[in-house]
């Protein structure tokens, strides 16, 4: 099993559309997770950090099952300038130390078009 | 304040040959970590290093080295150039293992 998996999509979705995404990872040992966006050659870039049950921000809600080892993002009210490579990340742990170690899944392609 | 930097932008090298890729950090940060990130793919951890050592490192073959300096600006080194080390190479620096913050990369194409 990889140890962070993400189905690469691409989704292709119109303006307003609500869209889900899923991420799953392989070590129970890890604390916190992140949500980076890519746009077409450019860095990745923090979009959300999730380190409980969930998170919020304005349109974006990342939510965390510990149990099955899944992280979720959620776009409602999708705007065009949403579209972008979303990479689901999760930070090296080991025995509850975080080390600087980021392992990013394979990353979803949103396309939203008019 | 300038974020992370990183040069040259773009790079085009033959097979066999050596490279050196450049990354000052942000002000105030202390760790660089490097990744390698090839084309439909998600970035690859290389290494990270802190106090001018290398604190962790990914699964990458010895050809790629690396270095820090007193200033906490890095350079990644890759000897014997692959075909498959074309790619775009990141780095992100960060205080201690908090939130990395990403360079714009460098493009590096091996012909």
């Amino acid at each position: 099993r990889k140890e962070v998996e993400q189905d690469p999509g691409p989704f292709n979705v119109p303006e307003g559309a609500t869209v889900a995404f899923n991420c799953t990872y392989s070590n129970s040992a890890s604390q916190s997770f992140f949500w980076y966006r890519q746009d077409c050659r450019k860095e990745p870039k923090l979009l959300m950090s999730v380190y409980s049950s969930g998170n919020e921000d304005g349109r974006f809600t990342a939510q965390l099952n510990r149990a099955s080892q899944y992280i979720s993002l959620l776009i409602r009210d999708s705007k065009l300038s949403d579209s972008a490579t979303y990479l689901c990340v999760v930070p090296y742990n080991a025995g509850g130390t975080s080390y600087g170690k980021l392992t990013f899944g394979q990353g979803t392609i949103l396309t939203v078009h008019p | 304040d300038a974020g992370v930097t990183q040069s040259p932008t773009h790079l085009i090298k033959t097979r066999g040959q050596q490279v050196t890729l450049r990354c000052s950090p942000k002000s105030g940060h202390d760790t660089v970590s490097w990744y390698q990130q090839a084309l439909g793919q998600g970035p690859q951890f290389i290494f990270q290093y802190y106090e001018e050592e290398e604190r962790q490192r990914g699964n990458f073959p010895d050809r790629f080295s690396g270095h820090q300096f007193p200033n906490y600006s890095s350079e990644l080194n890759v000897n014997a150039l692959l075909l498959g080390d074309s790619a775009l190479y990141l780095c992100a620096s960060s205080f201690s293992v908090n939130e990395q913050f990403f360079g714009p990369g460098t493009r590096l194409t091996v012909l």
